[in-house]
């Protein structure tokens, strides 16, 4: 069973670029949920898709978007980057109805 | 809004050691309650969780019951191993609503260093 995936691993940009990260849900969930993680800190809630639009929404500017598709896979899409958006970013999946959230391993962003 | 305080670390223990971990939380009514851990380079894992006040939520010599009185959360384990060591967040959920997973609020973390 495979659990979260996320894509790329690892990536650097530059300040004012765009980048564009993406997930694949656990088998079986529906809901996709995004996180950052800025160094030394604990994670904080961005936004989460459920059927294929934006259903919650946490303390972030517009520049931080994102999509679910039909098969559940999500991509979150930052604009005009800052050198304060360096973070590992986290997907969770979940599944309608349940509480508990599974992270994949994340994507490190790192912005110069 | 909803917090989460967890004690600072890094928290260093010798092996077979008495863990603790304190976490405490703000909420309004009945949110539910986990432990992850970040093991070095890796996502969060879910260690274990509750849902309502005074469950004991338990997993690999781990627990925390959830005390609505003192809004506690406390991680627990009697015996530990060098395996063991990694970051340790605690996190709420807001009030169920049936609706489906909701935004978890974590803590800092609070890493924890056991020596053999």
């Amino acid at each position: 069973d495979a659990g979260v995936t996320q894509s790329p691993t690892h990536l650097i940009k530059t300040r004012g670029q765009q980048v564009t990260l993406r997930c694949s849900p656990k088998s079986g969930h529906d809901t996709v949920s995004w996180y950052q993680q800025a160094l030394g800190q604990g994670p904080q809630f961005i936004f989460q898709y459920y059927e294929e639009e934006e259903r919650q929404r946490g303390n972030f500017p517009d520049r931080f978007s994102g999509h679910q598709f039909p098969n559940y896979s999500s991509e979150l899409n930052v604009n005009a980057l800052l050198l304060g958006d360096s973070a590992l970013y986290l997907c969770a999946s979940s599944l309608e109805g349940q509480e508990t959230q599974y992270f994949g391993p994340g994507t490190r962003l790192l912005v110069l | 809004g909803d917090s989460v305080t967890q004690m600072e670390g890094p928290v260093t223990l010798s092996e077979e050691a008495f863990l603790t971990i304190n976490c405490t939380y703000t909420a309004t009514g009945y949110p539910s309650l986990f432990w992850y851990v970040q093991y070095p380079g890796e996502g969060l894992q879910l260690l274990l969780k509750a849902t309502k006040a005074d469950d004991k939520g338990s997993n690999k010599g781990f627990e925390a019951t959830y005390r609505k009185e003192t809004t506690s959360f406390h991680l627990e384990k009697g015996s530990v191993q060098v395996s063991d060591s990694a970051v340790y967040f605690c996190a709420l959920s807001p009030s169920y609503s049936g609706g489906g997973a909701d935004g978890l609020t974590f803590g800092k973390g609070t890493h924890l260093i056991i020596q053999p």
